[in-house]
Parts: structure tokens; C-alpha cells; sequence
């Protein structure tokens, strides 16, 4: 079947602009989860959907990021007035319900150039 | 103190032998542990999951546990070439949700 798919792929930017960044789970997954991953590092924890409960927005690094889930399926990363240290690649994983539900299916990502 | 902790390596094995990658997690009350693979420009993949002390095997793959020693590791026996990427300590927080991740450790497997 298919997996996570974000786009887009790249996303180059000027400094200042607004962007935004779409995930579409695997059909049935409940979770979903968004990193970042800057060059040579591991991922860091932005935030975390499950369902229609609240969201964990307990990673996101400054109020100029936000996300959003809608219908309990895709979902949107948004930065506002973004700074060259937003550059890095930006991983959406999402993740069924019931026993698994703690494993991961990754997206390929999206690499974001702020210059 | 990190809540994820992995050496960063690389580590470096010749083909054959046997591959031992070690993370150590700051919560206690840690639920669930996982190892992922990252080749280079990829995305990570589940290799293995564990939940209980010991060990568990998957073919090549033996993961281990000791939640008194806040402790896993991954052991990759016969370690081939195509082995060689970055492997991802993953944990589960005491809620059991938030997943947080080591920033992993580089493996080099030599023909």
C-alpha cells in the first residue's frame, strides 16, 4: 500500500517568508508525528497528533511554527517569517492504532532552504 | 544531561563480525524502545522494537534491554556492507507517546 508522502520534496526560501509543509498518512493511522533534522544531527521532536485528542505541540522551538490535522488525516507544518536556522529536513511519520501503534512509518521528507 | 544519549561513532567493523551499537535513556519510567536504520539522504526505518527486559532476535538483529541500568543496545551479528548507515536510538516517553531519539550512531562495515 502506500506510504507517508510529504511535499513538496525541497522547498527553497527568502528569509522572512511564510511556508508550508504537507504530510499524508498511511490510510488508517491514527498518529502522527512530526521532526526536523538538521544537517549530521538526529531528529527533534516537534509535535504529535493522535486522533482528535489535543495535540502534543510540546517540541515546536518558537510560536512562529504551527501545525494543523485535519479530518484526522493530512497534515500541515506551517513557519511564519522563517530564519536561515529553520533550514533542515522536515520528517513526517504517522503510525496505526491498537498494539503498534508506537511504530513509525516515515515520509521521505522535505528539505527546507532558508537563505 | 541528554534524554537520548548514543556515541556518535563512527564505528567502524569489517565484514563478518559482529556490530554493537549502545544508548543509554535519562526517564526512568521509559515504556518502549526502538532502533531505527538511516541510510544516508534517506528517511529512517523500524529495524527493531523492544518493550522487556532481555533480549529479543530478529535474523540478523538481537536487540537487548535493561531498564535497571536505563540501558539498550543493538547487536548486528555477520555485519555486511550494505549495514553500514546511521542507527537510531529511540524512546518512548512515561506517557507513552512522545517517541524521543538519539542522534544516533554512524556504522561503517568494510568490505
Amino acid at each position: 500500500g502506500a506510504g507517508v508522502s510529504q511535499s513538496p520534496s525541497n522547498k527553497v526560501t527568502e528569509k522572512g517568508k511564510d511556508v508550508e509543509l504537507r504530510c499524508d498518512p498511511i490510510s488508517g493511522h491514527t498518529a502522527l508525528y512530526w521532526y526536523r533534522q538538521s544537517l549530521g544531527q538526529g531528529l527533534e521532536f516537534l509535535i504529535y497528533f493522535q486522533g482528535n485528542s489535543a495535540p502534543d505541540k510540546s517540541g515546536l522551538p518558537s510560536d512562529r511554527f504551527s501545525a494543523e490535522r485535519t479530518g484526522g488525516s493530512v497534515s500541515t507544518l506551517t513557519i511564519q517569517r522563517t530564519q536561515q536556522e529553520d533550514s533542515a529536513v522536515y520528517l513526517c511519520a504517522s503510525a496505526p492504532p491498537g498494539a503498534r501503534r508506537e511504530t513509525q512509518y516515515f515520509g521521505p521528507g522535505t528539505r527546507l532552504l532558508v537563505l | 544531561q541528554k534524554e537520548v544519549e548514543q556515541n556518535s561513532g563512527p564505528l567502524s567493523v569489517p565484514e563478518g563480525a559482529i556490530a554493537s551499537l549502545n544508548c543509554t535513556y535519562s526517564d526512568r519510567g521509559s515504556q518502549s524502545f526502538f532502533w531505527y536504520r538511516q541510510y544516508s539522504g534517506k528517511s529512517p526505518e523500524l529495524i527493531m522494537f523492544i518493550y522487556s527486559n532481555g533480549d529479543k532476535e530478529d535474523g540478523r538483529f538481537t536487540a537487548q534491554l535493561n531498564k535497571a541500568s536505563q540501558y539498550v543496545s543493538l547487536l548486528i551479528r555477520d555485519s555486511q556492507p550494505s549495514d553500514s548507515a546511521t542507527y537510531l536510538c529511540a524512546v518512548t516517553n512515561t506517557g507513552g507517546f512522545k517517541t524521543i531519539f538519539g542522534a544516533g550512531t554512524r556504522l561503517f562495515v568494510k568490505a
